[in-house]
């Protein structure tokens, strides 16, 4: 069965630089969401899109930004970045249905991108 | 105080072992409860999903969930060397997408 596909899967990046996380969602699946999990800690969420709407926004810091496209691909653009944004960015995704009812579906994580800021 | 507490371990058993993990919250809106495996340099996969308080079953693994005292579990019986991995429980809000995860018990089936 067809999973969750993240790109790239590892990333080298310099403080201050910028950085681009794809995320493509399971097919027929309208809901994304992206989660940072630092070294040794559980994913902490960020955001997430229903229908190419934000749907929710959790702690996701004002330099970084995502946006769902029509094709329900999803990208987290994240700026200036600091040694502290080293950690896996995992992508999930689900389908709320025509309702667009959150009702606590089933998230389906991608392997995640492991970006490192140096 | 975090949301949701889980011992983060690291545990060890032997094969064949009947491995027990906990979680406990304090948000009593949390209605969805899940069991996530991870294994290393992997997304979290996963394992159970529960709603209501009471047990579920799938093959070797068993989720408990008690609303009443705020705790979840989850049971391996007859634990394998493949079942080694961090086991991260999560639980979301009826109408919130804001999952939250435990820290993850880190899991080790000796042969």
């Amino acid at each position: 069965a067809a999973g969750v596909i993240q790109s790239p899967r590892h990333l080298i990046k310099e403080k201050r630089e910028t950085a681009t996380l794809k995320c493509y969602p399971i097919p027929r699946h309208d809901t994304v969401y992206w989660y940072q999990q630092g070294p040794g800690q559980d994913p902490q969420f960020l955001i997430s899109f229903y229908e190419k709407m934000q749907s929710d926004k959790g702690s996701i810091p004002d330099r970084f930004s995502a946006q769902q496209f029509s094709d329900y691909h999803s990208e987290l653009n994240m700026s200036s970045l600091e040694l502290g944004d080293s950690a896996l960015y995992f992508c999930a995704s689900s389908q709320r249905g025509a309702s667009g009812r959150r009702s606590g579906e089933t998230q389906y994580f991608g392997p995640g991108t492991r970006l490192l800021v140096l | 105080q975090k949301e949701v507490e889980q011992d983060p371990g690291p545990l060890s058993v032997p094969e064949g072992a009947i491995v027990s993990l906990n979680c406990t919250y304090s948000n009593s809106a949390f209605q969805y409860f899940m069991w996530y495996r991870q294994y290393s340099r992997k997304g979290p996969e996963l394992l159970m999903y529960t709603y209501s308080s009471g047990n579920k079953e799938d093959g070797r693994f068993t989720a408990q969930v008690d609303k009443s005292s705020k705790y979840i579990s989850l049971f391996i019986r007859d634990s394998q060397p493949s079942d080694s991995a961090t086991y991260l429980c999560a639980m979301s809000e009826y109408n919130n997408n804001d999952m939250r995860f435990g820290a993850g018990t880190r899991l080790t089936v000796k042969p």
